[in-house]
Order: C-alpha cells, then sequence, then structure tokens
C-alpha cells in the first residue's frame, strides 16, 4: 500500500532546541493530522488539519496543511524530554482510510 | 470513561493457530479499523468497517478476517494464513459524516507474538 515520505527518520536534539519534521505525498489529501506514540501504546492525536494552507497551533506545536494538499509539517518549539517518541503524519482517504508516514523518532537530550 | 479498549496487551500463540484480538469502543463511533505496525513502520490498514454489518478490506488484509455484529465491536481474527502474524495490532475508530470530525483515535494495542 502507498505510504507518504516522513522525513526526518530521527532526530537527536538538546532540549530547548525547536524541531521541524515534514511529510510529502504524490497524492492529494483533503485531511492531515498527526500523531505522537509513544513505547508499547497507540498512537494519540495531536493535531488535525482541513484546508490546504491551514496554520494550526496545539500549545508548543504547529502544523500546517501544504497549499498543494500534497504535504503537511509538523514544529514543536523548546522541546523538553517529555516530547520524546515517535511521531506520525497520515493523509486521510475516501471513506476515512489513513495513509501513515515511516514516523519520525525524536530522542530529546535534557 | 470514554474510550476504546484492546485486549489482551501481549498474547502468545504457536504457529498454526488462529487467535482473535478484540476492540471495544464506547464512544458511539460508526467506523472503526484495524492496522498492523512492524518495527521502524508506520501503520497499514487490514480491515475497516463504516457500519454494523459491513467491513471492507484494507491494504494487507490476507490471512485476517473480522466481523461487525455491534457497533461497539470489532474483533479481528488472524489466521493461519497470515504467514508473518507476529507485530503490534492497533484499533481505531472515527466518527462519520460532518467534517470536521474526522479524526481517528486509536486504542493502546496488542502485541501478538507467534512462537
Amino acid at each position: 500500500g502507498q505510504q507518504l515520505n516522513q522525513s526526518p527518520q530521527s532526530m537527536f536534539i538538546q532540549e530547548g532546541e525547536d524541531v521541524s519534521m515534514n511529510c510529502t505525498s504524490s497524492s492529494i489529501f483533503n485531511t492531515w493530522l498527526w500523531y505522537k506514540q509513544e513505547p508499547g501504546e497507540g498512537p494519540v492525536l495531536l493535531i488535525a488539519l482541513y484546508k490546504a494552507g491551514e496554520l494550526t497551533s496545539n500549545g508548543r506545536l504547529t502544523a500546517q496543511f501544504g497549499i498543494t494538499r500534497k504535504d503537511s509539517f509538523l514544529n514543536i518549539s523548546a522541546s523538553i524530554p517529555s516530547d520524546v517518541g515517535i511521531y506520525f503524519c497520515a493523509g486521510q482517504r475516501q471513506g476515512g482510510k489513513l495513509i501513515f508516514g515511516q514516523g519520525t523518532e525524536l530522542s530529546v537530550k535534557p | 470513561d470514554g474510550g476504546i479498549t484492546q485486549s489482551p496487551k501481549y498474547l502468545f500463540r504457536k504457529e498454526g493457530q488462529n487467535v482473535t484480538l478484540s476492540c471495544e469502543q464506547n464512544l458511539n463511533h460508526d467506523a472503526m479499523y484495524w492496522y498492523r505496525q512492524d518495527p521502524g513502520q508506520g501503520l497499514r490498514l487490514i480491515y475497516y468497517s463504516q457500519i454494523v454489518n459491513d467491513f471492507q478490506k484494507g491494504d494487507i488484509a490476507e490471512g485476517y478476517s473480522v466481523s461487525r455484529e455491534k457497533k461497539e465491536s470489532f474483533p479481528l481474527t488472524v489466521t493461519s494464513a497470515q504467514k508473518n502474524p507476529t507485530a503490534f495490532y492497533l484499533c481505531a475508530s472515527r466518527t462519520s459524516g460532518t467534517s470536521g470530525s474526522n479524526e481517528q483515535f486509536f486504542g493502546p494495542g496488542t502485541r501478538l507474538t507467534v512462537l
């Protein structure tokens, strides 16, 4: 099945630094979702985007729905140790089916 | 508490045995989904159901079966025909219909290990 191209695959940063990750696709999506997953747990929804060009924030997290509807990015500002985890983007197809990126594993050094 | 529950958290089975994973939601969501996750990879869709008594194959349905007899429940059976069943299985649900409510919410997952 199709997967989104998510980058980077992993990041090792110092506490307090900003983080940026993105997803691109050859297909258009009507909805982009960003999830965070901690080891052994299910993904937790962080941000949902519904319109091309939309910029949405959730605390220190900011995500944008690309104008072409084929890409999205997620920024985390002033990272803290509890930001550690794997971040997934997902594009939503007809019928609510999601296509997931491969994930970005974030490590934060105190 | 409203949410999605999956049981058991860990499951061990011998090769060649069928096994059924449970998924229950009390969110009154219409649609439910099953995904498989392998190490270092994103989630892949196995089966989904948008309404009771109806379900469709996802991208990797071979070796799996589902039923949707009740709105709250969407059990997944991993059959002996699934060649590589060891994985982390995630169930999700979503309310369908109006725009702005397309988010899928996930359960805590079941880790299946076939010995």
